[in-house]
């Protein structure tokens, strides 16, 4: 089941940053929490993933609090083409040597001109 | 470097059918695991492989089955198609065992169409 809670959707004005919160209370201390977006019909595409150290890469912030229970992904520029449906997954043993994902229904960011 | 590439786009099978999907992971990426989306949710694990193994499974009936050959390529086969199975599948690969650490990149999907 999803360990993760997101808004259900969100709008972010073009050229502004895009602050998308994510609670996981429950998470435990080996469990990342990874960021994907899926824009309408194609696969999830990778943003970012972190343990407990806010982490930057080229397309994405990711800032965890101090206790691990929340998370917030940044945007920092908005674009049109940034309209997506963000997941928020805590990636958690799931047996037999396997980390999968499991995805909750996500944020859909719309972003306005 | 090509992503992770499925086979076919989109396709329609009648109920009772059988279907075979096809990915090919990243260039060096050993782990293939297949994902079930339903339109309005959000993606369901059904299987993972590492080094051709099966090292979990998602809760799927035995109608479903998959298997991953020694370049790596995996493909997944859906036996007794039924009307829900309509779905976009996804195939997704990592690099090295699956630890949390380590990236899960997905292909664009494959398209089932039940009728």
């Amino acid at each position: 089941d999803a360990k993760t809670t997101q808004p259900t959707s969100m709008d972010c004005a073009e050229g502004r940053a895009a602050n998308l919160p994510c609670n996981h209370s429950t998470i435990s201390g080996n469990e990342y929490v990874y960021w994907y977006r899926q824009i309408h019909s194609q696969g999830p595409q990778y943003i970012i993933h972190g343990l407990k150290n806010n982490e930057t890469n080229e397309m994405a912030s990711l800032i965890i609090t101090e206790d691990r229970k929340s998370s917030t992904l940044i945007l920092p520029h908005a674009t049109l083409r940034d309209t997506a449906v963000y997941y928020c997954i805590v990636r958690a043993y799931s047996g037999a040597g396997s980390y999968q994902l499991t995805f909750g229904k996500g944020t859909k960011l719309s972003v306005i001109p | 470097d090509a992503g992770v590439t499925q086979s076919p786009t989109h396709l329609i099978k009648t109920r009772g059918q059988q279907v075979t999907l096809r990915c090919s992971p990243i260039s060096g990426h050993k782990s293939v695991s297949w994902y079930q989306q339903v339109l309005g949710q959000g993606p369901q694990f059904i299987f993972q492989y590492y080094e051709k193994e099966e090292r979990g499974r998602g809760n799927f009936p035995d109608r479903f089955s998959a298997r991953q050959f020694p370049n790596y390529s995996s493909e997944l086969n859906v036996n007794a198609l039924l009307l829900g199975d309509s779905a976009l599948y996804l195939c997704a690969s990592s690099r090295l065992d699956p630890t949390p650490g380590n990236t899960i990149y997905f292909g664009e999907g494959s398209w089932l169409t039940v009728v």
